[in-house]
């Protein structure tokens, strides 16, 4: 099983900042590593597929990157809305799906 | 739209079974994989299994072998998934997601779309 590691657990940044958000697979999952958003009470929500695709409707404010084991979420400029909880998913070594453990973006 | 809506919060006690349904809409259902997630207080997000809506096919996480049962009713364009020997470790929120597709390709294990949840609480 693919095990994903995300750091930091918790990133304090203002509004209008850039936030950067990490995922480390402790194999290679070559491009196959989703991003998602969850907000409190609130389903995970698709944010970036292939390593630094946009899913549909996706702000290009968020952007992806990385490839084989090491893996990077951007944010450009944080908007109020974007405070929550970011999860990294790896699709390339699957049954199981495997999930980071989150990274919660806070307003500093 | 795609949308998927889940049945309601569920109380059960130890050794008791649950079964949560998530009613799909807004595209052709046996088209799409879907699967099921759940989210522990605090925890991270935790795949559980899968079904292929077209033929039935389903795959479970190892974890869950035994005690997940993934059935889907094509007429009522609906999943099911029945938790059995419920413990307190499976109080959580359980997800159904489906595949995420764009214009090009349909995607298997990419959870594009997701019910809003069903809380299944394990308590004596």
């Amino acid at each position: 099983e693919t095990v994903m590691t995300q750091s930091p657990a918790t990133l304090s940044v203002s509004p209008g900042e850039r936030a950067t958000l990490s995922c480390r697979a402790s194999q290679s999952v070559s491009s196959s590593l989703v991003w998602y958003q969850q907000k409190p009470g609130q389903a995970p929500r698709l944010l970036i597929y292939g390593a630094s695709t946009r899913a549909t409707g996706i702000p290009d404010r968020f952007s992806g990157s990385g490839s084989g084991t090491e893996f990077t979420l951007t944010i450009s400029s944080l908007q109020s809305e974007d405070f929550a909880v970011y999860y990294c998913q790896q699709y390339d070594n699957w049954p199981p799906i495997t999930f980071g453990q989150g990274t919660r973006l806070e307003i500093k | 739209q795609v949308q998927l809506v889940q049945s309601g919060a569920e109380v059960k006690k130890p050794g008791a079974s649950v079964k949560v349904s998530c009613k799909a809409s807004g595209y052709s259902f046996t088209n799409h994989i879907m699967h099921w997630v759940r989210q522990a207080p605090g925890q991270r997000l935790e795949w559980m299994g899968w079904i292929n809506t077209g033929n039935g096919n389903t795959k479970n996480a190892q974890k869950f072998q035994g005690r997940v049962t993934v059935t889907r009713d094509t007429s009522a364009t609906t999943v099911y998934m029945e938790l059995s020997g419920l413990r307190s470790e499976d109080t959580a929120v359980y997800y159904c997601a489906r595949q995420y597709c764009d214009p090009n390709n349909c995607f298997s294990a990419i959870l594009g779309y997701w019910g809003q949840g069903t809380l299944v609480t394990v308590s004596s």
